[in-house]
């Protein structure tokens, strides 16, 4: 089992640009959430779904956008990239959606 | 915001030292997590504790849970450099989403 797994690695936008971080998992999760980690702050809840075609909002979810089509994946689309979502993202799936989270290895975005 | 407390931000051993580092958490909770992020890498999930079990042991960890003081304990028993790591707590205080502390950095020093 791969796990979790999150693409790209590392990636530097300009302000305005769009793209999606993907995110895929392999455990049969029904749950997946979107996190970004900004120093000294832990970890904030972005969106988060509870099954295909089922998604809802976190804590932090403006300028970010998801859906969720099939049990394994679970990309996050940013629409116009700011400074302030210059962050380290995480995705993360469960069996329960506030059980035992399995972490991808995160994707490190910088939007200059 | 949202977010739980720990507490020390930053601890600093030598190898064989235990240490031990707090949460603290604002409303009720069914469960409480730790997970550790060694640089660079995604949280690891270390242990659960749910709100009706007071002291959980996993090989060289033990959490404690005290829900009159909305507070719990990670102790790491005989410290090894492999530790080294920032340790985060997760409660489900709000319901339906985990929201994490900021962290505990450990440094265990050989």
């Amino acid at each position: 089992n791969a796990g979790v797994t999150q693409t790209p690695k590392f990636q530097v936008l300009k302000t305005g640009q769009s793209m999606t971080l993907q995110c895929a998992q392999d455990m049969n999760h029904e749950y997946m959430s979107w996190y970004r980690q900004d120093p000294g702050m832990g970890l904030r809840l972005i969106h988060y779904s509870v099954g295909a075609g089922i998604t809802d909002q976190g804590e932090v979810p403006n300028g970010y956008n998801v859906s969720r089509s099939t049990t394994e994946d679970f990309p996050l689309r940013l629409l116009s990239a700011a400074p302030s979502q210059t962050s380290v993202y995480f995705c993360a799936s469960s069996q329960r959606l506030t059980g035992e989270q399995f972490f991808g290895p995160g994707t490190r975005l910088t939007v200059l | 915001s949202q977010q739980g407390e720990e507490d020390p931000q930053a601890l600093s051993i030598q190898e064989g030292e235990n240490a031990t580092m707090n949460c603290s958490y604002k409303t009720s909770i069914n469960n409480l997590q730790w997970y550790r992020q060694n640089s660079g890498r995604g949280l690891v999930h270390l242990i659960l504790i749910r709100s009706n079990e007071r002291e959980k042991h996993s090989g060289r960890l033990r959490v404690t849970l005290d829900t009159s003081k909305k507070s719990s304990s990670l102790l790491i028993t005989a410290s090894r450099a492999a530790d080294t790591a920032s340790y985060f707590c997760a409660t489900d205080e709000y319901g339906n989403k985990l929201v994490f502390g900021a962290g505990t950095i450990l440094r265990v020093k050989s």
